[in-house]
Parts: C-alpha cells; structure tokens; sequence
C-alpha cells in the first residue's frame, strides 16, 4: 500500500463541465504531483505542489488548476472538459526530494 | 525525438526466460531514472530504481549507460506474475519529482506464458 488514495475512482463527464478529482497521501508528504494518463500511453506530468503552491508544470493548460491543502490532501480541477481529457488521472506523492512518487490508484475519466 | 523511447512490445516470453528490454532518453540532463511496473488498468508502482554502476533487486538486474543514454531491464527466471507493462522514467531532478515531473516512456508490455 503506498497510503495514497483517489476519489471517485471512475467518472463520467461531459464534454464543457468541469470536474474535480481528490487526493490523499500519507501524513509528512509535502510534495503531491498530478499526471494524465490517456490509452496506450505512458503518464503525462501535470504540476506539482509543494507546501501548497504550484512549484512545477507540464505542458498542460491552465483549465488544468490545483490545490494542495495542509492536511496532506489535494485537488485536480479541469474547466471546460474536451473528449481528449478522458484519461486516468494519478495523484503522486512523496515524503521529501529525495524520495520516490508513489502513485495513488487513479481516477478515470471519461468525458462524452 | 520522444524524451523516453521504448519498444511497446508486446514481448511474449515462456515461463522460466529471462527477457530484457531497454529504453533510451534524449535529456542528457536527466539525473535520476526508474522503471515502474503497471499491471493492467491500475496505477504505476515503482519496482526501482537505477544506477550508474547497476543494480539487482532479486530476479531484476537493472543497468544505465550515461554515455549512450541508456537504460535496461532484465527479468531472469519469468514469472506469470510478472506479465505487466513496463515504464522507463527518467528525471532532470537528483530526487524522484522534482518541479520537471518525472518523464515516462509508453511502456513495454510484457506476457509471460505458461
């Protein structure tokens, strides 16, 4: 168990609402990280925050906003939802710089 | 150029092979690298991390050549437990996130047949 979990573990959308997917990680990780995982292909980096401010962020735009709150947990919003954002989406976190991402078990989202 | 590069197989193995697969990075800045096993439909573990000098975990030996920028997997004595996709990670950053993301490879998928 890596003490990361993920609400709602599936979700249907359509396309122009937005949605928002929860995060929580163990207690003392201060680095939480969002990737986009679409079919076939390899987890794609969103951003990260750190301390609850973004510090990082991938090639995404930005109706892709997050936050990071003190009790260790955090969010993924996405405005304006298009078809191509049906993907599963994986929270990561991290007790420190020197640790690995441990990956929660992801939400999937499909958007119709 | 993709940043990670990986053959997505599939690679179908006989139980009690050993198989390897490799893949290979453009960011010559890349400081720290992983492979990360996803079975189907779940999300990405990490199974570990590599090093300059290699490193074996039990039946996975893994190796890193800086010069070529290269990095490999070799799974000796296959298992059915070990059908899954493989993802080759690599990271500007000395840590395992780092204000960059980490940077995945599409996988390798992998079946190990009885």
């Amino acid at each position: 168990e890596t003490g990361v979990t993920q609400s709602p573990t599936h979700l249907i959308k359509t396309r122009g609402q937005q949605v928002t997917l929860r995060c929580s990680s163990q207690s003392g990780h201060n680095t939480v990280s969002w990737y986009q995982q679409a079919l076939g292909q390899g987890p794609q980096f969103i951003f990260q925050y750190y301390r609850e401010e973004e510090n990082g962020r991938g090639n995404f735009p930005p109706r892709f906003s997050g936050l990071q709150f003190p009790n260790y947990s955090s969010e993924l919003n996405v405005n304006a939802l298009e078809l191509d954002d049906s993907a599963l989406y994986l929270c990561a976190s991290s007790p420190g710089t020197e640790s690995p991402l441990h990956f929660g078990n992801g939400t999937r989202l499909t958007v119709t | 150029r993709k940043e990670v590069e990986q053959d997505p197989g599939p690679f179908n193995v006989p139980e009690g092979a050993t198989v390897a697969f490799n893949c290979t990075y453009s960011n010559s800045a890349s400081q720290s690298f992983f492979w990360y096993r996803q079975d189907c439909r779940k999300e990405p573990k990490l199974l570990m991390s590599v090093y300059s000098s290699g490193n074996e975990d039990g039946r996975f030996t893994a190796q890193l050549n800086r010069a070529s920028q290269y990095i490999s997997l070799l799974i000796r004595d296959s298992k059915l437990s070990d059908s899954a996709t493989y993802l080759c990670v690599v990271n500007r950053m000395y840590s395992g996130g780092g204000a960059d993301g980490l940077t995945f490879g599409k996988g390798t998928h992998l079946i190990i047949q009885p």
